[in-house]
């Protein structure tokens, strides 16, 4: 139990266009889901929290309108990288907790973005 | 913000026990995660701590200790397989309600024969 997927897996684009990560839990409804980048060698930094039917909470120094959150329902968010450049480049992770005592995050496997 | 401490890199042969440390800040705290993350993948759990004292959970055990704000992963019987990066993360509850991880960096486990 517990699986999240995510989609694509990896994505090369072009500078100045946008790009849609998909992130699922398949086998839980997930009340909140998280978006976290990390860079080569780093921790895991967290980018915006999103509930089910709510605006997404964003971190201090992440762009809101560049890094466009959607969670339309209890297994599904999306994360749109807008007019991506190559400093976007990033290993970018969704997880997903169904609200449990623990609130355990369970990680999706991770979308590789290159941006030429 | 709160500050996740523990140590980038280790180094352990194979059959051996190793114990990887971190501290945390205990304010708002509300329980301890470690992750075992491979290179490219994403962090996989490992266990949960929000009571002092140690979890065990076949090859791997984790302690924790509020008052001090310190966490350890123990790992015995090493496998190759376990050369990896370990994430101690810290729970903090949010004042709008829910809870937030915030990430060690990580400590890199290398395991030689």
């Amino acid at each position: 139990g517990a699986v999240v997927s995510q989609h694509p897996s990896r994505v090369i684009c072009k500078s100045g266009t946008s790009v849609k990560i998909e992130c699922r839990s398949l086998d839980f409804q997930a009340t909140t889901m998280f978006w976290y980048r990390q860079f080569p060698k780093q921790s895991l930094m967290l980018m915006a929290t999103s509930n089910e039917g709510s605006k997404a909470t964003y971190e201090q120094g992440v762009e809101k309108d560049k890094f466009l959150i959607n969670h339309a329902s209890l297994t599904l968010s999306t994360l749109t990288v807008t007019s991506a450049h190559p400093e976007d480049s990033s290993f970018y992770i969704c997880s997903a907790t169904s609200g449990g005592a623990a609130d355990t995050q369970y990680f999706g496997p991770g979308t590789r973005l290159t941006v030429l | 913000g709160q500050n996740i401490d523990q140590p980038t890199e280790m180094t352990a042969t194979e059959g051996a026990i190793v114990q990887i440390n971190c501290t945390y800040q205990t304010s708002g705290f509300n329980g301890l995660f470690w992750y075992q993350q491979h290179a490219g993948e994403a962090p996989t759990f490992l266990s949960y701590n929000v009571l002092d004292g140690l979890e065990e959970k076949g090859r791997f055990s984790s302690f924790l200790s509020r008052s001090k704000g310190y966490s350890y992963l123990l790992l015995k019987e090493l496998q190759m397989k376990d050369s990896a990066s370990y994430l101690c993360a810290a729970s903090y509850i949010l004042t709008g309600g829910g809870n937030k991880l915030t990430f060690g960096t990580g400590t890199q486990l290398k395991v030689e024969l």
